[in-house]
């Protein structure tokens, strides 16, 4: 069976430091990866996807890159993080175009 | 270009009465479409999808989806509500388009709260 694994679950971190959040999937070969962000309130935006190892676009401008050194390992990265960084941070896969995204359990960010 | 609008924010329904969550897209070709559950500090868990065929899909816990092509809609209904259902639903869509990739794009989610 196929399982995504991220971490850590929470994370406190102070302006300006930088950040890495890491996910895997197990399972599965080739799967398209995603790392969306979760602000209070408000619905999914997607951040960052990924079609294949080195591959990865950007939707938004920000302070924030995405690196894919393995076909199952997605890493989401900041130099210096900043207030506004703080949010709810997803990793999902997907199989194809008509299979849906599973998702994992999510890293709470909070900068202070 | 697809979108998709939930239509209410948050529902409140009395335990074991009916769930009703709307969601309406926009897209040139009809779309894969799917519904997610989030319980607080958790990723989302699919509860279920229409890609073809049986236009009325059935998922896990109960719930269940109509495709309506000419209304553009994939509402989420459920018989009797549950005290666990309380949690955010999010509906997503995807083109189905040859080649090329397709984004998901997502509702901004509705806040399901159940009365005992």
């Amino acid at each position: 069976s196929q399982t995504i694994h991220q971490w850590p679950a929470t994370l406190v971190q102070p302006v300006g430091s930088p950040l890495s959040l890491e996910c895997t999937v197990e399972g599965t070969s080739n799967p398209n990866l995603y790392w969306y962000r979760q602000a209070a309130g408000r619905g999914l935006q997607l951040l960052f996807y990924s079609v294949g190892i080195g591959q990865i676009s950007s939707e938004v401008p920000q302070n924030l890159s995405a690196s894919r050194p393995q076909d199952r390992q997605f890493i989401l990265s900041s130099k210096k993080l900043l207030l506004s960084d703080s949010g709810f941070y997803l990793c999902a896969y997907d199989r194809g175009l008509n299979q849906p995204q599973h998702f994992g359990d999510g890293t709470r960010l909070s900068i202070l | 270009a697809q979108s998709v609008t939930q239509l209410g924010s948050h529902v409140s329904v009395s335990e074991g009465a009916l769930v009703l969550l709307r969601c309406n897209y926009s897209s040139s070709v009809p779309p894969y479409l799917f519904w997610y559950v989030q319980y607080p500090n958790q990723g989302l868990q699919l509860l279920l999808k229409y890609t073809t065929g049986a236009t009325l899909v059935k998922g896990i816990n109960g719930f269940e989806a109509e495709f309506k092509k000419s209304e553009t809609s994939f509402h989420l209904t459920k018989p009797s509500a549950h005290m666990s259902d309380a949690a955010e639903y999010f509906c997503a869509v995807r083109n189905r388009v040859s080649g090329g990739y397709q984004k998901v794009t997502f509702g901004t989610g509705t806040k399901l709260q159940v009365i005992p």
